[in-house]
């Protein structure tokens, strides 16, 4: 089982609607998460970071919820320019290393 | 306003060949490593290092040499290029030591697309 897990979608979103999705991790050491962005095989962008429960930028909303080991993103009033793969990362892993999801990928529609 | 550069930004190797793939970063960035990305399996590492002269493998470091003589330089060398080792390779860095106990992202690079015939 892999230590981060992501749906891998993709979740397919009308412009203007709510989009959200989990992310699963299973080292319960896990103290700091990240939300990155990635574009079609371009480098991820760093999105958001999380330490606490929660972290709010814009129209993006990360939540975590550290009795179900699991951090969630919201995306609201979803833009086509949101269209992308977001990749989930945790540092539970051992020192050195960040521990990645595979990524879900969201699509916006027009 | 550089952050991490890799060069080169595309490569074609014939199996066999040697390469190195560079990355610089101008951020004073203690820690540096090496991804590969392949399709559906998401980001790998390499290697990494956590200051000049320190090294350490990663997940995925079969058939990969770094060396880390300076803190903005870290490369990733090919020994003997295989098909398998066709991807896409992404540097990153970090102000601190990333991973457990740390709250510091990663900045990435733009990645190294490279193939290998």
């Amino acid at each position: 089982r892999k230590e981060v897990e992501q749906d891998p979608g993709p979740f397919n979103v009308p412009e203007g609607a709510t989009v959200a999705f989990n992310c699963t991790y299973s080292n319960s050491a896990s103290q700091s998460f990240f939300w990155y962005r990635q574009d079609c095989r371009k480098e991820p962008k760093l999105l958001m970071s999380v330490y606490s429960s929660g972290n709010e930028d814009g129209r993006f909303t990360a939540q975590l919820n550290r009795a179900s080991q699991y951090i969630s993103l919201l995306i609201r009033d979803s833009k086509l320019s949101d269209s992308a793969t977001y990749l989930c990362v945790g540092n539970g892993g051992s020192w050195g290393k960040l521990q990645f999801g595979a990524g879900t990928q969201v699509v916006v529609t027009p | 306003n550089a952050g991490v550069t890799q060069t080169p930004k595309f490569q074609v190797l014939k199996t066999g060949q040697s390469m190195t793939l560079q990355c610089a970063q101008d951020m004073n960035h203690e820690y540096m490593s090496w991804y590969r990305q392949d399709p559906g399996m998401g980001l790998r590492l390499i290697h990494y290092s956590v200051g000049a002269g320190i090294t350490d493998q990663g997940e995925v470091p079969n058939g990969y040499n770094v060396s880390r003589s300076t803190t903005e330089d870290f490369p990733l060398r090919l020994l003997s290029a295989a098909p398998s080792q066709t991807s896409v390779y992404f540097c990153a860095s970090s102000s601190t030591r990333t991973g457990k106990y740390s709250n510091q992202p990663q900045h990435f690079g733009d990645g190294t697309r490279l193939s290998i015939l």
